[in-house]
């Protein structure tokens, strides 16, 4: 069975650009997570989707974007890139609920210059 | 943003030993995970626990809910190389689709 797939691998992007990132769940997954991974750091959250509609949003400017499509896949959106938003980008999936826990797929490493 | 207390931040271990690690917050969770990154890798889950108090194996591993629902560790016995890679713990509150808080993580070396 297909995990969850994220693209591209790796990005570079200019300050000021936009940017979008794409993720596959696993198939009955109905739930969607970005999280954002800092270089040394842990995952900070940034958006939870469940069956199309945002369930929850962490601390990150409006220049950062999700939506989750009829087929549960998902996009993030980030506009004027700035440098400190090179990172690792995780989108995890899950079924729902509190006792599912979640998959992460590889990651989309962003590079800003 | 939040983030869970896991200290040092790398450990080394001769292959063959135990090692325990902690995970603190300041607030409660109701689930606690323990989770492995290894390089190029998203995070993959090891351990969840539902319950405080509750003690749940997984092969070599061995994690435990704290009672305070405040903390949680994970034990690993008989190190092997493959057990080379960051390991974060992550707290979930209640209520569907709730978000991971995750701790920084800490970097494990296992020398052969």
């Amino acid at each position: 069975d297909a995990g969850v797939t994220q693209s591209p691998t790796h990005l570079i992007k200019t300050r000021g650009q936009q940017v979008t990132l794409r993720c596959s769940p696993i198939s009955g997954h109905k739930s969607v997570s970005w999280y954002q991974q800092v270089l040394g750091q842990g995952p900070q959250f940034i958006f939870q989707y469940y069956e199309k509609e945002e369930r929850g949003r962490g601390n990150f400017p409006d220049r950062f974007s999700a939506r989750q499509f009829p087929n549960y896949s998902s996009e993030l959106n980030v506009n004027a890139l700035l440098l400190g938003d090179s990172a690792l980008y995780l989108c995890a999936s899950s079924f729902g609920g509190l006792n599912y826990g979640y998959t992460f797929g590889s990651g989309t490493r962003l590079t800003v210059v | 943003g939040q983030q869970l207390n896991q200290s040092p931040q790398s450990m080394f271990i001769q292959e063959g030993e135990d090692v325990s690690m902690n995970c603190t917050s300041s607030s409660i969770f109701n689930t606690w995970l323990w989770y492995k990154q290894e390089p190029g890798e998203g995070p993959v889950l090891l351990i969840a626990l539902y319950k405080a108090g509750e003690l749940t194996s997984n092969g070599r591993l061995t994690a435990q809910f704290g009672i305070t629902r405040k903390d949680s560790f994970l034990n690993i016995s008989a190190s092997i190389p493959s057990d080379v890679g960051i390991y974060f713990c992550a707290g979930q509150l209640a209520g569907a689709n709730s978000k991971l808080t995750f701790g920084k993580g800490i970097t494990l070396s296992v020398r052969p």
